[in-house]
C-alpha cells in the first residue's frame, strides 16, 4: 500500500523567511496530492492540492511542486506570518483507491 | 450544510467500557474516513467506506474495532473493550467520493480510557 514519508518533524523560521516541508511517497498510482493545515486544538483542512498532471502549483505566499519521477513533493510558504505556525500534513491518493494517506506531519513555529 | 457532524466532542470512559463514536458525512458526498491522531503515530486511516460499503479496513488495529455505515448520511466507530492505549483524537471525514477530491474533517472525538 502507498506510503508517505514527511520531514522535517518541526521546523522553526523567522518571521518574514520561507518554509520548506517535504514529502516522499511510495505507489506510482497516487495521483493526487494534497496539503492540510491543523491548529492547535482544531481540524485538518485543505490549504492546497496538486494533481500529477500539473508540477507545480501557486495560491499567494503557498506553492507546492510534484516530481513523479522522483516521487517527492514539496510544499513553499514564503514571506512566513505568525499565523502560518500550526502543524502540516501531505498526503497522497490514487484514483483506483481513493484512500488519503497522510504523511507524519511537520510541526512549524514561525518566530517574531 | 454543516459540515462533517461528529459526537460526542470528548469522551471519557473506563477500561473495559464499550465506545460508540458517530459522524453524520456532508450531504452528498460517497466516501467516509475514519482516523485516529496520536503524537506518536500521526494521522492513522483505520477504515474507509465508498457508497456505504466498507472498501479498507487494513488500519484497524484489532478486532476490539468495528465501523458501520448503515445508511448514507450516518456511521459509528465502536471500541470494545477499549483500553487505555485506544486514548486519542478520532477524525472522521468525507468527500465526494469522484477521483481526487477533498476530504473535510470533522471537529473530531477526543477519548480518553483510565
Amino acid at each position: 500500500g502507498e506510503n508517505v514519508e514527511q520531514h522535517p518533524s518541526t521546523l522553526s523560521v523567522q518571521e518574514g523567511d520561507s518554509a520548506v516541508i517535504k514529502c516522499t511517497y511510495s505507489d506510482s498510482a497516487s495521483n493526487y496530492f494534497p496539503w492540510y493545515k491543523q491548529e492547535l486544538g482544531k481540524r485538518p483542512q485543505l490549504i492546497i492540492d496538486i494533481r500529477s498532471n500539473v508540477g507545480e502549483k501557486k495560491d499567494q505566499r503557498i506553492a507546492v511542486t510534484l516530481n513523479k519521477t522522483a516521487k517527492h513533493f514539496s510544499l513553499h510558504i514564503t514571506e512566513t506570518q505568525p499565523e502560518d505556525s500550526a502543524v502540516y500534513f501531505c498526503a497522497a491518493s490514487s484514483s483506483s483507491a481513493s484512500k488519503i494517506i497522510f504523511g507524519s506531519g511537520t510541526r512549524l513555529s514561525i518566530r517574531p | 450544510d454543516a459540515g462533517v457532524i461528529q459526537s460526542p466532542r470528548h469522551e471519557v470512559t473506563e477500561m473495559g467500557q464499550e465506545v460508540t463514536l458517530r459522524c453524520k458525512p456532508i450531504s452528498g458526498h460517497n466516501s467516509l474516513f475514519w482516523y485516529r491522531q496520536t503524537m506518536m503515530r500521526g494521522l492513522e486511516l483505520l477504515i474507509y467506506f465508498n457508497n456505504n460499503v466498507p472498501i479498507d479496513d487494513s488500519g484497524m488495529p484489532e478486532d476490539r474495532f468495528s465501523a458501520k455505515m448503515p445508511n448514507a448520511s450516518f456511521s459509528t466507530l465502536k471500541i470494545q473493550p477499549s483500553e487505555p492505549r485506544d486514548s486519542a483524537v478520532y477524525f472522521c471525514a468525507s468527500s465526494l467520493g469522484q477521483s481526487n477530491t477533498e476530504a473535510f474533517f470533522g471537529q473530531g472525538t477526543r477519548l480518553t480510557v483510565v
